[in-house]
């Protein structure tokens, strides 16, 4: 059973491009959580949405509750912006993540 | 900016040996967890940890797997017999309360 699932799996842009990555998520799952994975491995959280809309940068995340439904938009996007892109969700007060497989975006200048 | 650290970096080991990955995490963090990536695979929870005991873990997280915070700053995990298929990326991450997960760089355990 997927709990998390993300998509697409894989994405090229042009730069400048206005991007979009979908994740839907499974029912329990109290705060959804937006991270990026550096080609070296690391990861970084970008955001923690339980609900609305935050926008950090040129990065937005929005979070739909009814229709457990969440989007990461990049606008501008740039070769920097190149990463997999991760969706995960959390269960209620400090559980643990369950991950979706990931958006590999490639940016071409 | 308080950052969550893990050492080693890497760790090449060999199949039915120990290892412990160390992490450090943020100091006023009260939840800590172990999760891991093996290639090309999208990562997985292993265990949480609150209050100096497990909170949770996952069916991955059998008899070879323990965890430690021995001395209120450093979260260990110990492999007590790795086997070729826990080869794969560990990261740690710590959280405050219900906020935004801190990982850790991970550490790349190679089992040969």
């Amino acid at each position: 059973k997927n709990e998390v699932e993300q998509s697409p799996q894989n994405l090229t842009a042009q730069e400048g491009e206005f991007i979009t990555i979908n994740c839907s998520y499974s029912v329990g799952i109290s705060a959804l959580h937006w991270l990026q994975q550096h080609p070296g491995g690391g990861i970084v959280s970008l955001f923690m949405l339980s609900s609305g809309k935050k926008k950090h940068g040129r990065l937005i995340a929005t979070i739909n509750i009814q229709e457990k439904h969440s989007s990461l938009h990049i606008t501008a996007s740039h070769p920097r912006d190149s990463a997999v892109y991760i969706c995960a969700g959390a269960l209620p007060s400090g559980s643990r993540l369950t991950f979706g497989e990931g958006t590999q975006l490639t940016v071409n200048p | 900016e308080p950052e969550v650290t893990q050492t080693p970096s890497h760790q090449v080991t060999q199949m039915g040996q120990e290892v412990i990955l160390r992490c450090v995490p943020i100091s006023n963090h009260l939840y800590f967890y172990w999760y891991r990536q093996i290639l090309g695979q999208k990562v997985e929870f292993l265990v949480s940890f609150y209050n100096n005991e497990i909170s949770e873990k996952s069916e991955i997280f059998d008899d070879q797997f323990s965890v430690e915070r021995p001395d209120g700053s450093n979260f260990t995990l110990k492999i007590r017999s790795t086997k070729l298929e826990d080869s794969a990326m560990y990261f740690c991450a710590s959280i405050e309360v219900a906020y935004e997960q801190y990982f850790g760089p991970g550490t790349r355990l190679t089992v040969t």
